[in-house]
């Protein structure tokens, strides 16, 4: 079945670096990567996503960028602060494009 | 709106129990979806929804039913409880168009069996 592989599972960073976190998916047929970010004992909330019609996408500090042909795409955070600690997770929609399948996780945390 | 509402917040169960876990959303979404949250292990997919009278398996279907009556509700029972079900549970719902977008998450139901 589908499978999303996230990496790295933990990011430290200083406050003002740059993170990023990189994930690839097995089925060639998903057309839809969304980005979650999840804070301790909330839902996840949608920070960012991408189409499959789309290479990069930007808002604010956070871009996404998509590589069909390898199948990754990846975040990147630029001037971190310590309010973007959290979990962040990939997605790719399952082939039927019926629903999201998740990546692990990745624990990053920015130190002031 | 609402958005995505789930009952209970908390639940312990006995080995062996059965019960439902509720979802509701009231955005008129035709997808709808229930994920399970362990630790390390990211939000897998247990069962969704198409649309009402339309359901499919996840990832990890094994030990869970649900149906799908109205476009509104989609519930979740364990049919006889086990611990490897301690878990956190989230429904989540979409619904533009005919195909996957924004999932709308629900607070989270969070399952403790003994």
């Amino acid at each position: 079945g589908e499978n999303v592989e996230q990496h790295p599972s933990t990011l430290s960073v200083q406050e003002g670096d740059s993170a990023v976190i990189k994930c690839t998916y097995s089925d060639s047929a998903s057309n839809y990567f969304p980005w979650y970010k999840q804070e301790l004992g909330k839902r996840p909330q949608l920070i960012i996503d991408i189409r499959s019609n789309v290479g990069e996408k930007k808002d604010q500090r956070i871009a996404v960028t998509l590589n069909k042909t390898a199948k990754h795409f990846s975040l990147h955070i630029t001037e971190t602060q310590p309010e973007d600690s959290a979990v962040y997770f990939c997605a790719a929609s399952n082939q039927a494009g019926t629903a999201l399948i998740f990546g692990k996780g990745t624990t990053l945390s920015v130190s002031s | 709106n609402a958005g995505v509402t789930q009952t209970p917040k908390f639940q312990v169960l006995k080995t062996g129990q059965s019960m439902t876990l509720q979802c509701a959303q009231d955005m008129n979404h035709e997808y709808m979806s229930w994920y399970r949250q362990d630790p390390g292990m990211g939000l897998r997919l247990i069962h969704y929804s198409v649309g009402a009278g339309i359901t499919d398996q996840g990832e990890v279907p094994n030990g869970y039913n649900v149906s799908r009556s109205t476009t509104e509700d989609f519930p979740l029972r364990l049919l006889s409880a086990a611990p490897s079900q301690t878990s956190v549970y989230f429904c989540a719902s979409t619904g533009e168009g005919r195909a996957v977008y924004e999932q709308y998450f629900g607070p989270g139901t969070r399952l403790t069996v003994t």
